[in-house]
């Protein structure tokens, strides 16, 4: 398996555009999880899915952020508008099963201008 | 809600000396995982510990669960330059039937040649 697939792995937009950033989980996993990383606030979780279905989402920081997962092997997620705030690196993750290990895609590196 | 915090934030260490990172849960945790994670790269899964009390080892890594389940530590005896990288503890919450993990704010350690 070639692991979790993540695009872009850079994407520079500005401000007020519309990003999508794309996840392609290990087959056979349960369990995906988007996290947001930055200097000032660690690796934050945004939301997470159990069979493509999204079971916490209290990480999102807002309504310009939003997570769908329509199948087992894909998940997108989109800001809309972007701002410089969102400036990041985000990581998709998935794991086979319940309170096991995550593995991690290589991360999309966000910079709203 | 659940919180988890890892001291220090940073260390810098000669090679040869050792290395010790603690992290401590807001609650009572199901299992704690730690990860590492290179500059410029994604967090990799090390190790995952699961009752209460338990060490496990890693050639020169040792890993403790605290008797509560709420505490842990990464001990690296004789660091090397390949140690170099943030080193991330994680878990999930024993008390809800989720599977929300959560990351320490991680510790960074150098490693002088």
């Amino acid at each position: 398996d070639a692991g979790v697939i993540q695009s872009p792995r850079h994407e520079v937009t500005e401000m007020g555009q519309e990003v999508t950033l794309r996840c392609k989980p290990i087959s056979g996993h349960d369990y995906l999880f988007w996290y947001r990383q930055t200097m000032m606030r660690g690796l934050e979780l945004l939301i997470y899915f159990n069979n493509n279905v999204p079971i916490d989402d209290s990480g999102m920081p807002e309504d310009r952020f939003s997570a769908k997962m329509p199948n087992a092997s894909f998940s997108t997620l989109k800001i809309q508008p972007s701002e410089p705030r969102d400036s990041a690196v985000y990581f998709c993750a998935s794991s086979p099963g319940r309170w096991t290990e995550a593995f991690f895609g290589q991360g999309t590196r966000l910079t709203v201008v | 809600g659940q919180q988890v915090m890892q001291i220090p934030q940073y260390q810098h260490v000669q090679e040869g000396e050792d290395f010790t990172t603690y992290c401590n849960s807001s609650t009572t945790l199901s299992n704690i995982q730690w990860y590492k994670q290179r500059p410029g790269g994604h967090p990799v899964f090390l190790i995952q510990l699961v009752k209460s009390g338990e060490v496990k080892k890693q050639k020169r890594l040792t890993f403790q669960f605290g008797e509560a389940k709420k505490n842990s530590s990464l001990h690296i005896t004789a660091t090397q330059t390949t140690d170099v990288g943030t080193y991330f503890c994680a878990g999930y919450p024993r008390e809800t039937s989720g599977s929300r993990l959560t990351f320490g704010e991680g510790t960074q350690l150098t490693v002088n040649p």
